[in-house]
């Protein structure tokens, strides 16, 4: 079966430190991969998706990065954060097209910006 | 307009009632729709997911859609407490899907 693992679980950093979250997904080949963020309170935004090895598309211009170097190992990055990074992290993962699939979380990263 | 609108309750039921969570979405080309529950603190869970106009049950779960009204429901039956959570409507456009901000779910005993 497939498992889906993020780290750090949690994560505490000053603003204007660098940031790096890691998503990996175990049991199944060449699946899609997305990297939202919540905002207290708020819905998922989608910050970028990847279809394959160094295939990323970005939803929303910001000071984050992704980039995905093995097929299921996906890694959010950032130089310098802002107090606005705060935020719950959720990678996510699907066969193929969400049209026709259903897409699963992982546990997520809880980032707070100091 | 939002693409995806639910009402973010609280929405409080008694336990052992029905509770009726409804969304709806602007994109009429949606194909794929679904229904994830998050607890306080956890990512979100898949419980139901609709592909064809109509009801689709999975024991105490009943999701209901209706693509002419762009409408989506989740129902459920003999509610739980391990119920309360909030509820994330989800519809697929292009190739992303869109989450509506969710709503909370409160179970009374």
């Amino acid at each position: 079966s497939q498992t889906i693992h993020q780290w750090p679980a949690t994560l505490v950093q000053p603003v204007g430190s660098p940031l790096s979250l890691e998503c990996t997904v175990e049991g199944t080949s060449n699946p899609n991969l997305y990297w939202y963020r919540q905002a207290a309170g708020r819905g998922l935004q989608l910050l970028f998706y990847s279809v394959g090895i160094g295939q990323i598309s970005s939803e929303v211009p910001q000071n984050l990065s992704a980039s995905r170097p093995q097929d299921r190992q996906f890694i959010l990055s950032s130089k310098k954060l802002l107090l606005s990074d705060s935020g719950f992290y959720l990678c996510a993962w699907c066969l193929g097209d969400v049209s026709y699939n259903e897409q699963f979380f992982g546990p997520g990263t809880r980032l707070t910006v100091l | 307009q939002k693409e995806v609108e639910q009402n973010s309750g609280p929405l409080s039921v008694p336990e052992g009632a029905i509770a009726s969570l409804n969304c709806t979405y602007s994109d009429r080309v949606s194909q794929s729709f679904f229904w994830y529950r998050q607890y306080s603190g956890k990512s979100p869970e898949l419980i139901m997911s609709i592909y064809s106009n109509g009801d689709k049950e999975d024991g105490r779960f009943t999701a209901q859609l209706n693509k002419a009204s762009q409408y989506v429901s989740l129902l459920i039956r003999d509610s739980q407490p391990s119920d309360s959570a909030t509820y994330l409507c989800a519809v697929t456009r292009l190739t992303k899907i869109i989450f509506g901000s969710g709503t909370r779910l409160s179970i009374r005993p």
